[in-house]
């Protein structure tokens, strides 16, 4: 099946700096991809939807000046996490649809990446 | 609003059968996802059900009754590698993904 790569799994920073997770699509184009946070025993929850080429879309709650996102093509989105906090904290996940599934297309999932804001 | 209801924790004996059910209210309907989740890892794909009825795939079935807004997925002879949360997940008529909470399944041998 298609691969999403999330990188990296696991980060460790400290109050203040800026983190930087990245998602591909290792072996298909991904017109739309996603990025989800979970708390622990908790359900997804979308933080943004992002289309190749434009701007992001967020969730009502989701601060973008603060969680930015890019997706410079059809096989990459990275997601920013600004002056971090340890509220942060939390596992991050992304997912892709794939160009060619189109509307109904199973979504792909990435490793998740869990972050530690000391 | 949209809403997505599963039961929280179920518990199973290896080598039993578990229902694990999911009622939605949501707008518009583009089809049901299940997803499986060991804790730490993101899910993983189990099924997609966009018409009634049945579609079985090795151990799992899912079922799906659009008049109702229900599903449920069906897990038979457990292992206990079975033991995650499974998630169900809809999408609405803008293709967008609304997740419930997860039901916790927990396989005892």
């Amino acid at each position: 099946g298609a691969v999403v790569s999330q990188h990296p799994s696991r980060v460790i920073c400290k109050s203040g700096t800026s983190v930087k997770i990245e998602c591909r699509s290792l072996d298909f184009q991904a017109t739309t991809m996603f990025w989800y946070r979970q708390f622990p025993k908790q359900s997804l929850m979308l933080m943004a939807t992002s289309n190749e080429g434009s701007k992001a879309t967020y969730e009502q709650g989701v601060e973008k000046d603060k969680f930015l996102i890019n997706h410079a093509s059809l096989t990459l989105s990275t997601l920013t996490v600004t002056s971090a906090h340890p509220e942060d904290s939390s596992f991050y996940i992304c997912s892709a649809r794939a160009l060619a599934g189109g509307e109904t297309g199973e979504l792909f999932f990435g490793e998740g990446s869990r972050l530690t804001v000391l | 609003g949209q809403n997505i209801d599963q039961p929280t924790e179920m518990t199973a004996t290896e080598g039993a059968i578990v229902q694990i059910n999911c009622t939605y209210q949501t707008s518009g309907f583009n089809g049901l996802f299940w997803y499986q989740q060991h804790a730490g890892e993101a899910p993983t794909f189990l099924s997609y059900n966009v018409l009634d009825g049945l579609e079985e795939k090795g151990r799992f079935s899912s079922f799906l009754s659009r008049s109702k807004g229900y599903s449920y997925l069906l897990l038979k002879e457990l292992q206990m590698k079975d033991s995650a949360s499974y998630l169900c997940a809809v999408m609405d008529s803008n293709y967008q993904l609304i997740w419930g909470a997860g039901t916790k399944l927990i396989i005892k041998p």
